[in-house]
């Protein structure tokens, strides 16, 4: 079956431009939940939606945002980049909440670079 | 929160030896999570750990844990060269995963 699909794979944008990144998780799956990983702190969540609710969020700026559309699919959001926000950006898609199912799946993430 | 402490960061060693790897945590947490990581690529889940020593194993790789102690070990058997990734474990809480800062494995021929 297929697994969790990210796009894009990699971006390259300048600093104070914003950014739209986009998860489409395995079919069936109704909960996707969000992580930025960068060498200094490693991987960090961002938020995770369910059945179009964001339920909570990690410690990140207002200006990571996110959303989740009736067919599961998600987005995340991010205005006014800076450099510190170059990461790879994974997501996972559980079939149930994540604390019930106990899986999760990750896509292969989005590399984004800012200049 | 729940914070995660993996060690040791990077690891070397050479084919056919065994070694492990640590996982501390800081507080309670409903699951423990292992994944790898090779380069370029995703997560991908190896082990779920529910309760006080629980242990599962595939292949070369045993994962255990002690909830009283609040440590989760992997162990490798026999390495070979195929196992060089990185390997993550987390705890899982609520909807919630609390990564630790991976380990660098390179199995030497």
């Amino acid at each position: 079956k297929a697994g969790v699909t990210q796009t894009p794979r990699y971006l390259i944008k300048t600093r104070g431009q914003q950014v739209t990144l986009s998860c489409s998780p395995i079919s069936g799956h109704r909960s996707v939940s969000w992580y930025q990983q960068t060498p200094g702190q490693g991987l960090q969540f961002l938020f995770e939606y369910f059945s179009e609710t964001q339920r909570n969020k990690g410690n990140f700026p207002g200006r990571f945002s996110g959303r989740q559309f009736s067919n599961s699919r998600s987005e995340m959001n991010v205005s006014t980049l800076e450099l510190g926000d170059s990461a790879l950006y994974l997501c996972a898609s559980s079939k149930d909440a994540p604390e019930i199912t106990l899986e999760a799946f990750f896509g292969q993430g989005t590399r984004l670079t800012v200049v | 929160e729940l914070k995660v402490e993996q060690n040791p960061l990077f690891l070397s060693m050479q084919e056919g030896k065994n070694y492990t790897i640590y996982c501390n945590y800081s507080t309670t947490s409903d699951r423990l999570y292992w994944y790898r990581q090779d380069p370029g690529k995703s997560l991908e889940s190896l082990f779920v750990l529910l309760s006080n020593g629980a242990v599962k194993q595939e292949g070369r790789l045993m994962a255990s844990l002690d909830t009283k102690a609040r440590l989760s070990t992997l162990h490798i058997t026999a390495a070979v060269h195929d196992l060089s990734a990185t390997y993550f474990c987390a705890g899982g809480r609520g909807n919630q995963f609390y990564f630790g800062t991976g380990t660098s494995l390179t199995v030497i021929p």
